[in-house]
């Protein structure tokens, strides 16, 4: 079974500073999808970010971008000039690419990211 | 606008009650999953279900039951047997697709408390 670890529980940035959190899974498969949610206070889930394991390039959107080691299982979201609004929990996130169309996702716990003034 | 909407945003149930959570979605997407959501644990798939009038268990389907007799709606009935049912409820809906990185679209959630 596939598992998804975020081994930083919390984690602060000052405000237009970078912030990088981490993320790594286990798979016995070679073809998968990996996401970054971000849930503010408001608890709405929101897509951040979402990068294809045949995909060699690391996805960017904006001010997040993700460092994808695909042999080391590894999958951190950079977050680049932080916001204010950028304060929220955020979860690493599986989905197998098999097993016909069930698009389950399995979460990480999450990192919870404080952005100081 | 299109979304997900679910309803209540706060429900409080006593023991030994059944209560429903409901979750509607304009998406004229296919899928809908429920998703518990419990401090330190991330989110964990309850149920799923890929197209009208068929539905899957998920990782902690135990207490839980659904329907899906429409696209748009997806219920998840809490049950008296869920021994611990005070969580987050996430309800959320896809364009179900093999080999493709299909958004999840997640709801606003429901916050159900057992007094």
């Amino acid at each position: 079974a596939q598992t998804v670890t975020q081994s930083q529980p919390e984690m602060s940035v000052q405000e237009a500073e970078t912030v990088t959190l981490s993320c790594t899974y286990d798979t016995s498969e070679s073809d998968y999808y990996l996401f970054w949610y971000k849930q503010p206070p408001s608890r709405q889930m929101i897509l951040v970010i979402r990068q294809e394991a045949y995909k060699q390039q690391n996805a960017t959107e904006n001010r997040f971008s993700v460092n994808f080691q695909k042999a080391a299982k590894s999958f951190s979201l950079k977050i680049s000039d932080s916001q204010l609004g950028d304060a929220a929990m955020y979860f690493c996130a599986y989905r197998s690419a098999y097993g016909g169309a069930t698009n389950k996702l399995i979460f990480g716990t999450g990192t919870l990211l404080a952005v100081q003034p | 606008d299109g979304g997900i909407t679910q309803s209540p945003k706060y429900l409080f149930r006593k023991e030994g009650q059944n209560v429903t959570l409901s979750c509607e979605q304009n998406l004229n997407h296919d899928a809908m999953y429920w998703y518990r959501q419990d401090p330190g644990q991330g989110l964990r798939l309850i149920y799923y279900s890929q197209i009208v009038n068929d539905f899957q268990k998920g990782d902690i389907a135990e207490g839980y039951s659904v329907s899906r007799e429409k696209k748009e709606s997806f219920p998840l009935t809490v049950t008296s047997a869920q021994k611990n049912p005070t969580a987050f409820y996430l309800c959320a809906s896809s364009i179900p697709g093999q080999g493709k990185s299909n958004e999840q679209f997640f709801g606003p959630g429901t916050r159900l408390t057992v007094l």
